[in-house]
């Protein structure tokens, strides 16, 4: 069985910059949920999608979007990059929307100049 | 909304010792699930354990365990024989039960815990 995975693991990115990340869900998982984590802090709720809709969002701006593919797998795009977006960007995958754990990848470590 | 405080930022403990991390946590559901992440510097988060709350039995998984007092919203977890691989973050969430959320987890800040030889 396979975990979930993303990609890149690093990024450096300048400020107004575009960036897409990128995460595989667990087999056999159909709800992907993305998090923020700053320096020293805990996970913050980016968005989540279930059979690619969205369903469910915290207090991001809309410059922060996603896509859940037929596959499951899932973009998080963030516009007009500013130097507080730089994290920690988790992503998670779970059975359903309904299920009550969240597995997570590895994230991917974003760093805006 | 839904509140997870973790007071203790840093924590140590020496080889084979037992350490306990607090967890408080401000609902106003009835229902709900929690949780204690381990996120080590590989950066992974990873399941240590979790408590269904309308459990009164205290979840128990190898030599970790959880204090859960609903009534004082209060949920600490407790490392017996703690062993080096166990130092790491660790980060207590919470998970509403409710239909209509997202049904996204709440970190608290976490505490770095160092364990010593």
């Amino acid at each position: 069985e396979t975990g979930v995975t993303q990609s890149p693991t690093h990024l450096i990115k300048t400020r107004g910059q575009q960036v897409t990340l990128r995460c595989s869900s667990q087999s056999g998982h159909n709800t992907v949920s993305w998090y923020q984590q700053a320096l020293g802090q805990g996970p913050q709720f980016i968005f989540q999608y279930y059979r690619e809709e969205e369903n469910g969002r915290g207090n991001f701006p809309p410059r922060f979007s996603g896509l859940q593919f037929p596959n499951y797998s899932s973009e998080l795009n963030v516009n007009a990059l500013e130097l507080d977006d730089s994290a920690l960007y988790l992503c998670a995958s779970s059975l359903s929307s309904l299920a009550y754990t969240q597995y997570f990848g590895p994230g991917t470590r974003l760093t805006v100049l | 909304a839904q509140t997870v405080t973790q007071s203790q930022p840093e924590m140590s403990v020496q080889e084979a010792e037992t350490v306990t991390l607090s967890c408080t946590y401000d609902t106003s559901e009835s229902d709900y699930y929690l949780f204690w992440y381990k996120q080590p510097p590989s950066r992974q988060m990873i399941l240590v354990i979790r408590q269904e709350a309308y459990k009164q039995q205290n979840a128990t998984e190898n030599r970790f365990s959880v204090n859960f007092q609903k009534a004082a919203k209060s949920f600490s977890l407790k490392i017996s024989d703690s062993q080096l691989g166990d130092a790491a973050m660790y980060f207590c969430a919470y998970r509403p039960l409710s239909s209509g959320s997202a049904r996204q987890l709440t970190f608290g800040s976490g505490t770095q815990l160092t364990v010593l030889p």
